[in-house]
């Protein structure tokens, strides 16, 4: 079935600096999300993201967190600068527009801050 | 309040039982629900999905779940589990006003062989 991408799969980085999470989504696909899951818990909604823009986010999506996908490309998630509390695994999934609800999710990205 | 419930964290069955894994939801209006799965180390995948007609959806390796307004549920079930059915199993409710999908906190199911 279609596949999502994820870049890096594990990243270690320190405290304070930056790092960027990649997705690259199922081709044909114009909904992006970022979701974080902390040691197999609860999958948190962090961003959204269609036709260029955010539609919405929570609370967890802090002003360090930005997303982009600059002409087609990876979608990506950069936090700057990282916390400790980021920690966590970062999944990405896209969608559809004729199906929005059935999200395909990429494997995740573990993501340490030390 | 808005949420998306699962009470039972852990569910624990022998293969070839059946299993129901439960969801309760509490939001007024549409509403959109799905059930996905994750196994160990990896993404969620899509397992079936209900917004209107037949309360009971079809999903792929043998699930289905049964939608109900009454009791604001949308429980999973499967006939006779296999052990490869050993994951996480999560619920999403996502009302028509929204873009996105909110999670519940997940039902581990352990099929013992």
């Amino acid at each position: 079935g279609p596949k999502v991408l994820q870049i890096p799969s594990h990243q270690i980085i320190d405290m304070g600096q930056m790092v960027t999470l990649n997705c690259d989504p199922v081709s044909n696909h114009l909904y992006f999300y970022w979701y974080k899951q902390i040691l197999g818990q609860q999958m948190e909604f962090l961003v959204n993201f269609y036709n260029g823009k955010v539609m919405e986010k929570s609370k967890l999506f802090k002003d360090q967190f930005s997303v982009e996908r600059p002409d087609g490309s990876y979608f990506t998630l950069k936090i700057q600068p990282t916390a400790l509390e980021d920690s966590a695994v970062y999944f990405c999934a896209s969608s559809s527009t004729s199906n929005q609800d059935t999200q395909y999710f990429g494997p995740g990205t573990r993501l340490l801050v030390l | 309040t808005q949420t998306v419930s699962q009470s039972d964290a852990h569910v624990t069955v022998f293969e070839g039982d059946s299993v129901e894994l439960r969801c309760n939801y509490s939001y007024g209006g549409s509403i959109y629900l799905s059930w996905y799965i994750q196994h160990h180390g990896r993404g969620l995948q899509f397992l079936l999905k209900y917004y209107s007609g037949n309360p009971v959806v079809q999903g792929v390796n043998g699930f289905e779940a049964e939608f109900s307004k009454s009791d604001s549920s949308f429980h999973l079930r499967k006939a006779s589990v296999h052990w490869s059915d050993s994951a996480v199993y999560f619920c999403a409710v996502r009302p028509n006003s929204g873009t996105y999908q909110r999670f519940g906190t997940g039902t581990k199911l352990q099929v013992v062989p």
